[in-house]
């Protein structure tokens, strides 16, 4: 079964930082491009960062250039979001998604459960 | 404000059916395909439809999509009380280089 985990949500002062982690499984992680879309509370959908397969290709959300930083371990079937500068408008639910292809532009198919953020 | 236009509630009565639009620009839906996402209350977003008007193995064919020119739709028939949740569409934008959401319509199952 193809799944994702999320981990490294919490807590953080604004202007702090916090590393996101998205441990994959059942599935062969190097052949897919991931991405993290977030949800603040209430609130519709809204797309982060995406990464190919190799992880040479990355695209971030305006909101977000400059301060957070996609990376993947496809030794360890990992994908991570280095996040800096956190502002209260941060806060949200992180998800990471696995996407159907190894580029970014295809369907996000699997989603983790989520992992909160909080910025205060 | 979202770069897709979706309107913010929709309902249906059992048995029924209901359709969700979702309007985007020439940077987006015109030359891309369009997404649509379902989340059921406090749980993850699940993949509904891709490439317009496709269904993923295990989302029933009372489930289709489609598009025209910037404008898309979701179309679910014979309602059922599960079917009660948030509808995303979504599409790839080319001057963002990147993903856009429209704002989800709540589908309330009456």
């Amino acid at each position: 079964e193809e799944r994702l985990l999320e981990s490294g949500g919490g807590l953080v002062q604004p202007g702090g930082s916090l590393r996101l982690s998205c441990e994959a499984s059942g599935f062969i992680f190097n052949t897919f491009a991931m991405t993290w879309v977030r949800q603040a509370p209430g609130r519709g959908l809204e797309w982060v960062s995406s990464t190919s397969a190799s992880g040479g290709t990355t695209y971030y959300a305006d909101s977000v250039k400059g301060r957070f930083t996609i990376s993947r371990d496809n030794s360890k079937s990992t994908l991570s979001l280095e996040m800096y500068g956190l502002t209260a408008a941060d806060t949200a639910e992180y998800y990471c998604a696995k996407m159907t292809a190894e580029h970014v532009r295809s369907a996000m198919d699997i989603w983790g459960q989520g992992t909160a953020v909080t910025v205060s | 404000q979202s770069l897709l236009t979706q309107p913010p509630s929709a309902s249906g009565t059992p048995g029924l059916r209901v359709t969700i639009s979702c309007s985007g620009s020439s940077s987006n839906m015109r030359w891309n395909y369009v997404y649509w996402y379902q989340q059921v209350s406090g749980t993850a977003p699940k993949l509904l439809i891709y490439k317009n008007n496709q269904r993923p193995s295990g989302v029933p064919d009372r489930f289709s999509g489609s598009k025209s020119g910037t404008s898309a739709s979701l179309t679910i028939g014979d309602l059922r009380s599960d079917d009660e949740a948030d509808y995303y569409c979504s599409s790839w934008d080319d001057s963002l280089s990147g993903w856009v959401f429209g704002g989800g319509t709540k589908l309330t199952i009456l």
